[in-house]
């Protein structure tokens, strides 16, 4: 059974930095098969994908189009778990923010983390 | 950029039919999948390749992709299933959304 696991602080200020990390167990972040993504959801926006990564013999990443400046998105194998960082953040960047997996790298999302809730206040 | 877009909300009677829609351009030629979410927890998969249901999803979800058009059905529609629904395609390397249909039971 596939679990993940989420930390990082709720609460941001303007211009900083976003920053969440997402433990996996059950599954390994290198897989050669499964892709880790980060997704939020806002009353006003509902669910979006921010971005994943994925290992196929290296590692790679992709990113929405609407985040592809501010964004990044890091593995971590020793630890086992990948991380998000966001850069520059604003009120709208407030949102429950969650990290899934896609089994396939272009299939669904089937186990996801716990949520976090972040906001962008000072 | 690829959008899928959903009607805002779905009224349904217990025991009822209730579908809900996703359209997007050519989305027929995609694969379409489902989620459900209630307040305070994370989303559920519930459709996955339009019309397959992962396991311990009850029998009453099922779903089509055609056309412009993917749909979810929730038939005898029970109190438990009032929830927030998005639909979900990748357009390349990227995942997209629906906007999310608030599905009331009253």
């Amino acid at each position: 059974q596939v679990q993940l696991q989420q930390s990082g602080p709720g609460l941001v200020k303007p211009s900083q930095t976003l920053s969440l990390t997402c433990v996996i167990s059950g599954d390994s972040v290198s897989s050669n098969t499964a892709a880790w993504n980060w997704i939020r959801r806002s009353p006003s926006r509902g669910l979006e994908w921010l971005g994943r990564t994925y290992y196929r013999s290296k590692w790679f990443n992709n990113y929405a189009v609407s985040m592809k400046s501010r964004i990044t998105i890091n593995p971590d194998t020793s630890k086992n778990q990948f991380s998000l960082q966001l850069n520059s953040v604003t009120p709208e960047d407030t949102a429950m923010y969650y990290c899934a997996r896609d089994p396939a790298a272009g299939g669904p999302f089937d186990y996801w983390g716990q949520g976090t809730l972040v906001t962008v206040s000072s | 950029s690829y959008e899928l877009t959903q009607p805002p909300s779905v009224s349904v009677s217990p025991g009822q039919t209730a579908s809900i829609t996703c359209s997007g351009d050519k989305l027929g030629d995609k694969y379409a999948y489902w989620y459900q979410q209630k307040p305070g927890q994370s989303p559920i998969l519930v459709i996955y390749q339009d019309n397959k249901r992962p396991s311990g999803i009850p029998e009453r979800f099922s779903g089509s992709n055609s056309g412009n058009t993917a749909t979810l059905t929730i038939s005898g529609t029970q109190a438990m299933d009032e929830a927030d629904y998005s639909c979900q395609a990748w357009d390349g390397s990227t995942a997209v959304f629906g906007g999310g249909t608030k599905l009331t039971v009253l």
